[in-house]
């Protein structure tokens, strides 16, 4: 059974530092990994998808990396600004793009 | 604009009762899914379908029922069997086949009174 760990659980930061979200994953039979932001109380937005043959995926200044063979994906978050504050949470896709979803990486930037 | 619409957002449900969920989307895709929110926990699937008139379980099903009659709808029904039904449940859809994004609506909070 795929298991999805993120370390650290929270995270605080002052606006400006540049930043690293670790993701790890126990079945590294994958289509993709997603990274997600989610808002207190609100829906998960979708920040970056990465397939299982890619190595990495840039969106400003986010950039998503993936080792597949040793079950692994990081986020690094450049300049960090406090809008950025939010939880971060990784998910893999299996078959029917069913995805498994870690816990999730509190994140605050602090002015 | 297209998205996901959950509603409602805030459900009170009394001891004994069935209560709906809804989803709709106007994104045309074929595959919707619905997830539990537990605090400290991550996202776990309830039930997903890829296709109208089709629908799986997911890994915690139980207590739970869906429909799928239109490509745009995929109504959750949190049953009385279910005995921990307090949670956050989020939908979502996507294109089907590999590597293909979900998009989540903005959630539902469940509540018991």
């Amino acid at each position: 059974k795929q298991e999805v760990t993120q370390i650290p659980a929270a995270l605080s930061v002052p606006e400006g530092e540049n930043l690293v979200l670790n993701c790890s994953f126990t079945d590294s039979a994958i289509y993709n990994l997603q990274w997600f932001r989610q808002d207190p109380g609100k829906g998960l937005t979708s920040l970056l998808l990465i397939q299982s043959s890619q190595r990495e995926q840039t969106s400003g200044r986010l950039n998503a990396s993936l080792d597949k063979s040793s079950g692994r994906s990081t986020l690094y978050i450049a300049a960090s600004q406090p809008g950025d504050s939010a939880t971060y949470l990784c998910a893999v896709s299996g078959t029917a793009s069913k995805l498994t979803f870690g816990t999730g990486t509190r994140l605050q930037v602090t002015l | 604009d297209g998205g996901i619409t959950q509603s409602p957002k805030y459900l009170f449900r009394k001891e004994g009762q069935n209560v709906t969920l809804s989803c709709e989307q106007n994104l045309n895709h074929d595959a919707m899914y619905w997830y539990r929110q537990d605090p400290g926990q991550g996202l776990r699937l309830i039930y997903y379908s890829q296709i109208v008139n089709d629908f799986q379980k997911g890994d915690i099903a139980e207590g739970y029922s869906v429909s799928r009659e239109k490509k745009e709808s995929f109504p959750l029904t949190v049953t009385s069997a279910q005995k921990n039904p307090t949670a956050f449940y989020l939908c979502a859809s996507s294109w089907t086949g590999g590597n293909q994004p979900q998009h989540f609506g903005d959630g539902t909070r469940l509540s018991i009174l």
